[in-house]
């Protein structure tokens, strides 16, 4: 069984400021670790993702994530926070099995806001 | 490749009416996943298929919501009959292996 516990449902960043969203996991097997981001009215969108390697994962629009086995984490950064970074953020897990596509489990989300 | 496709993007219908919600995977992937999103129980995976097989139906509420995959490029979730309590985002999704999923536009649904 896994879960996924995303700290925290809103936060609020100013423009310039570190972005730091957080996520931990629990899986019972290795995990496969997302992070989508929602804008408004819109789908879900990739943002980066942890299958196996390095640890330090880059993905789109400078953000960054930290696998953590030991912490069961999977936190979100962003060193500079832009307006257009206001969004919806979903941590998500995925058991892999023997090579088959396992379904995802997301966390509740954590609403960004920036401001000026 | 265009993505996920889904339509309607917005449906408004009134109780006790049919509603068909479609999805077009993106070519190639053998994957299909519907999801609901509403604010009191955020994402929900009602249903996934694998090479147009239903394989996970735990998700789905109860027998007034049924899915199909007739082909690998077309898939339907019906709800019949509608009910306030159905209004929510659907999503639909897909991937090919073990891979993220990409998801459609969604459809907005309002049960009146």
């Amino acid at each position: 069984a896994q879960s996924v516990t995303q700290l925290g449902s809103h936060v609020s960043v100013s423009e310039g400021a570190l972005v730091l969203l957080r996520c931990n996991y629990s899986s019972s097997v290795p995990p496969y670790l997302f992070w989508y981001v929602q804008y408004p009215n819109q789908g879900l969108q990739l943002l980066l993702k942890y299958t196996t390697g390095a640890t330090l994962v880059k993905g789109i629009n400078g953000f960054e994530a930290e696998f953590k086995k030991s912490e069961t984490s999977f936190h979100l950064t962003k060193p500079s926070a832009h307006m257009s970074d206001a969004a919806e953020y979903f941590c998500a897990v995925s058991g892999l099995i023997t090579g088959t596509a396992s379904k995802l489990t997301f966390g509740t989300g954590t609403r960004l806001q920036v401001t000026l | 490749d265009a993505g996920v496709i889904q339509s309607p993007r917005h449906e408004v219908t009134e109780m006790g009416q049919e509603v068909t919600l479609r999805c077009k995977p993106i070519s190639g992937h053998d994957y299909l996943f519907w999801y609901r999103q509403t604010m009191m129980r955020g994402l929900e995976l009602l249903i996934y298929f694998n090479n147009n097989v239903p394989i996970d139906d735990s998700g789905m509420p109860e027998d007034r919501f049924s899915a199909k995959m007739p082909n690998a490029s077309f898939s339907t979730l019906k709800i019949q009959p509608s009910e306030p309590r159905d209004s929510a985002v659907y999503f639909c999704a897909s991937t090919s292996g073990a891979s993220e999923q990409f998801f459609g536009p969604g459809t907005r649904l309002t049960v009146l």
